[in-house]
């Protein structure tokens, strides 16, 4: 099946830096890809879909001047928080699909700590 | 925009009970409902999936119904054992959007 991987699984950083995810399919060609974050005990929050070569389109209520996304080719993506704070702690899910397929495949999940 | 609401947040069952989680969505124009299962500090994985032009679909001890008219879906789960405990999310996906999830308890 499809696998999508996100690297680094667990990030601690502290407050005022900036930290790059990165979500990568591993097997198929992602044209388009979803950021998530989820709190604790509570569903996924869209934050921002991006298709390659192209910007990418923020939820409402996301700061696309925080949450900076990168979909430069069809196997990578890249989320970067900018001057991380405690606030931004969560646990941040990509997950990728193709073409016009409707399934979407998660990435493991990046845990950011912000100290 | 979607909006999609679950139920129950909570549901506890005894070992090979039936469990059964509802979701309704709001955008008519969405036609592909999946659902998903997540253990705790893993990924979501699909469990089953449906599309609009199907009223139900059943996968071993798992199936969905879907409800286009009344704009709700439903999974059931029989025979449930102790490794069906876990969150169930549904979604709407034209433009992704979950509900708020079930924690499903099943008790030896």
């Amino acid at each position: 099946g499809a696998v999508v991987s996100q690297h680094p699984s667990w990030v601690i950083c502290k407050s005022g830096t900036s930290v790059k995810i990165e979500c990568r399919s591993l097997d198929f060609q992602a044209t388009t890809m979803f950021w998530y974050r989820q709190f604790p005990k509570q569903s996924l929050m869209l934050m921002a879909t991006s298709n390659e070569g192209s910007k990418a389109t923020y939820e409402q209520g996301v700061e696309k001047d925080k949450f900076l996304i990168n979909h430069a080719s069809l196997t990578l993506s890249t989320l970067t928080v900018t001057s991380a704070h405690p606030e931004d702690s969560s646990f941040y899910i990509c997950s990728a699909k193709s073409g016009l397929a409707e399934t979407q495949y998660f990435g493991p999940g990046t845990r950011l700590l912000v100290l | 925009g979607e909006n999609v609401e679950q139920h129950p947040s909570t549901l506890s069952v005894q070992e090979g009970d039936s469990a059964v989680i509802k979701c309704t969505y709001s955008d008519s124009a969405s036609n592909y409902f999946p659902w998903y299962k997540q253990e705790l500090g893993k990924r979501p994985q699909l469990i089953i999936d449906i599309r609009s032009n199907v009223g139900e679909k059943k996968d071993q001890r798992i199936a969905v119904t879907l409800n286009k008219t009344a704009k709700h879906f439903s999974l059931h789960i029989t025979e449930t054992q102790p490794e069906d405990s876990a969150v169930y999310f549904c979604a709407a996906s034209r433009i992704p959007t979950f509900g708020r999830g079930t924690s499903l308890i099943v008790h030896p």
